[in-house]
């Protein structure tokens, strides 16, 4: 079983760059998130969806672009990345319910230089 | 206010025993769930354990049991006989009900767990 598979794995840019992470999964699941992850700072929410054409802002979206054009599929964008952005990079996906939990994938690394 | 508050950045047990990990959480919701998540080195993140606000019981999972106490709002993870496998970082979140904007899953900051031989 796939799950969520996020790709690509590790990627380094120079300030400035741009560039898209993607995210799937095969579960058929209406939520999905995008997370950063920073030491100290547990995992923070930057956008999710609730629905294929849908997003909103989490709690740390300046920076970052996010669509939903298929079910199985979250895109993450940086349009000009900064240093402030190297982080890792979890996306995740969930059923809807507040007892669902969510199903992660294994993290992008990302640095920007 | 933090939603999600982990008050122990490091915690130490010896193999064998038991060890409690810290998690109080913030909401004006009565209907929400809480979740526990391991993230090992490796990086990956795992969940252990989920209890709901309205669940009647302490969840329980293998050598996981979850000590809910509504009224201190606060939900601390129970590892019994600690491996040395269990060595991680260790994560409380909470969702609250799925209406307006209360859809995601908020983290706490984590809780470094190092079990000793």
């Amino acid at each position: 079983n796939a799950g969520v598979t996020q790709t690509p794995k590790f990627r380094v840019l120079k300030t400035g760059q741009s560039m898209t992470l993607l995210c799937a999964q095969d579960m058929n699941h209406e939520y999905m998130y995008w997370y950063r992850q920073d030491p100290g700072m547990g995992l923070r929410l930057i956008h999710y969806s609730v629905g294929e054409g849908t997003t909103a802002k989490g709690e740390v979206p300046d920076g970052y672009n996010v669509s939903r054009l298929k079910k199985q599929n979250f895109l993450l964008g940086l349009e000009s990345a900064a240093p402030s952005q190297t982080s890792v990079y979890f996306c995740a996906s969930s059923y809807s319910g507040h007892r669902e939990k969510l199903f992660f994938g294994s993290g992008t690394q990302l640095s920007v230089l | 206010a933090q939603k999600i508050t982990q008050t122990q950045p490091g915690m130490f047990v010896q193999e064998k025993e038991a060890v409690t990990l810290d998690c109080t959480y913030d909401t004006s919701d009565q209907s929400y769930g809480l979740f526990w998540y391991k993230q090992p080195s490796s990086g990956e993140m795992i969940f252990l354990i989920y209890q709901g606000s309205y669940d009647e019981q302490n969840a329980t999972e293998g050598r996981y049991s979850l000590n809910f106490q509504k009224a201190r709002k606060s939900a601390n993870l129970v590892i019994s006989a600690s491996q040395l496998g269990d060595s991680a970082m260790y994560f409380c979140a909470m969702r609250e009900s799925p209406s307006g904007s209360a859809r995601q899953l908020t983290f706490g900051s984590g809780t470094q767990l190092t079990v000793l031989p």
